[in-house]
């Protein structure tokens, strides 16, 4: 598996509370990649990033921010969680190559419950 | 924006049948790719097409993807447990080069010994 983490694994938090999440890798990807899952929508971007502090919205960015000032982090924060943001997020990063950007590899995910 | 149809959404299959899962667009699509997603895991990278009418296989999995380039298909045959999990397709999004990927949301696969 590539070298990426995602803390904290697992989160219970309260409505309307803060919430950040981190992931780090290792391998010095360009790219990475927000995404929540939940049952019967597969993955959904979140935002991404295409460089340290080169960041974009994706498909589902409200209620969400995100900052990245090192190549190896990229941090997700729910400014004040709500009920509908439970849910799995996954991490991914990629690099480019061969023309275009390759393949993503995903972290093990954060499962994060808001009470 | 686009979106990939994948059907079925869930697949039961006795051990060593065949089955085949299918991502449907309405747009031409750049490229593909497939990820599988075991219970309890994370997605993990299977494959990429990019060529028209493209045949890849990886053992008993047999990718394709259309002429056209509108859809693409997933054949596993001689199905085992080990099979068991959530297929997903993604395309890649042609209006940038920021690697953004739009998933399907997965056939759920389950093999019964």
């Amino acid at each position: 598996d590539a070298g990426i983490t995602q803390s904290p694994r697992h989160k219970v938090t309260e409505t309307g509370t803060p919430v950040t999440l981190r992931c780090h890798q290792t391998e010095n990807h360009r790219y990475m990649y927000w995404y929540r899952q939940d049952p019967g929508h597969g993955l959904r971007l979140i935002h991404y990033s295409y460089g340290v502090k080169d960041t974009d919205k994706g498909e589902v960015s409200d209620g969400y921010s995100v900052s990245r000032s090192k190549t190896e982090d990229f941090l997700l924060t729910l400014e004040s969680a709500t009920s509908s943001q439970t849910s799995v997020y996954f991490c991914a990063i990629s690099e480019f190559g061969g023309g275009a950007v390759q393949e993503q590899f995903f972290g093990p995910g954060t499962r994060l419950t808001v009470l | 924006g686009q979106q990939v149809m994948q059907i079925p959404q869930y697949q039961h299959v006795q051990e060593g049948e065949d089955f085949t899962t299918y991502c449907n667009s309405s747009t031409t699509l750049s490229n593909i790719q497939w990820y599988k997603q075991r219970p309890g895991g994370h997605p993990v990278f299977l494959i990429q097409l990019v060529k028209s009418g493209e045949v890849k296989k990886q053992k008993r999995l047999t990718f394709q993807f259309g002429e056209a380039k509108k859809n693409s298909s997933l054949h596993i045959t001689a199905t085992q447990t080990t099979d068991v999990g959530t297929y997903f397709c993604a395309e890649n999004m042609t209006t940038d080069s920021w690697g953004k990927l739009q998933f399907g949301a997965g056939t759920q696969v389950v093999v019964t010994p």
